[in-house]
């Protein structure tokens, strides 16, 4: 098993660009996970999904945050238009029942 | 929203001393986790506790779920130059909310060989 993949690892970008995290669950797992982890606001909960239907958007931020997940096996956050203050690692996790399993992360850097 | 209280905030032991963590929450949980992130990676479970009192092993790690299910505390025996990273517990709820997991801020170990 591949476990959670994320890509890119990295990515820098220029305020006012579009930014499209990606997310390949693990297979299997019904529910998917968006986390945001900055120094100060530790990991925090962004959306969440169960059979590819978002259940709890209430952590994103703005309204500039957006995330889709059109099938079991792909999910994308996305931010229009970025801002220096959206600089962060950005995880996804999946989960079958208790407990997550997380990619490795895209650290975001919005100059 | 639930919080988590996480302490210390950041140890810095000696190696094959023994460490110990804990986190209180003011709300209840069903379901306590202990994951630890290395640099550059996501977090990865250590240990999931599943019953108040509960107390589980794995490894040179041990924890305990309270009997108040309000908090949890990690302990981490011998310690070793590979357990430095940041740990963090989180806590899984009831009902609508099950499936989220609330973190606490996690508490920084560094061993020093």
């Amino acid at each position: 098993d591949a476990g959670v993949i994320q890509s890119p690892r990295h990515e820098v970008t220029e305020m006012g660009q579009e930014v499209t995290l990606r997310c390949k669950p693990i297979s299997g797992h019904d529910y998917l996970f968006w986390y945001r982890q900055t120094m100060m606001r530790g990991l925090e909960l962004l959306i969440y999904f169960n059979n590819n239907v978002p259940i709890d958007d209430s952590g994103m931020p703005e309204d500039r945050f957006s995330a889709k997940m059109p099938n079991a096996s792909f999910s994308t956050l996305k931010i229009q238009p970025s801002e220096p203050r959206d600089s962060a690692v950005y995880f996804c996790a999946s989960s079958f029942s208790h407990g997550y399993t997380f990619g490795s992360g895209t650290r975001l850097t919005v100059v | 929203g639930q919080q988590l209280n996480q302490s210390p905030q950041s140890m810095f032991i000696q190696e094959g001393e023994d460490v110990s963590m804990n986190c209180t929450s003011s709300s209840i949980f069903n379901t306590w986790l202990w994951y630890k992130q290395d640099p550059g990676e996501g977090p990865v479970l250590l240990i999931a506790l599943y019953k108040a009192g509960e107390l589980t092993s794995n490894g040179r790690l041990t924890a305990q779920f309270g009997i108040t299910r309000k908090d949890s505390f990690l302990n981490i025996s011998a310690s070793i130059p590979s357990d430095v990273g940041i740990y963090f517990c989180a806590g899984q709820g009831s009902g609508c909310s099950n499936y989220k997991l609330t973190f606490g801020k996690g508490t920084l170990l560094t061993v020093n060989p």
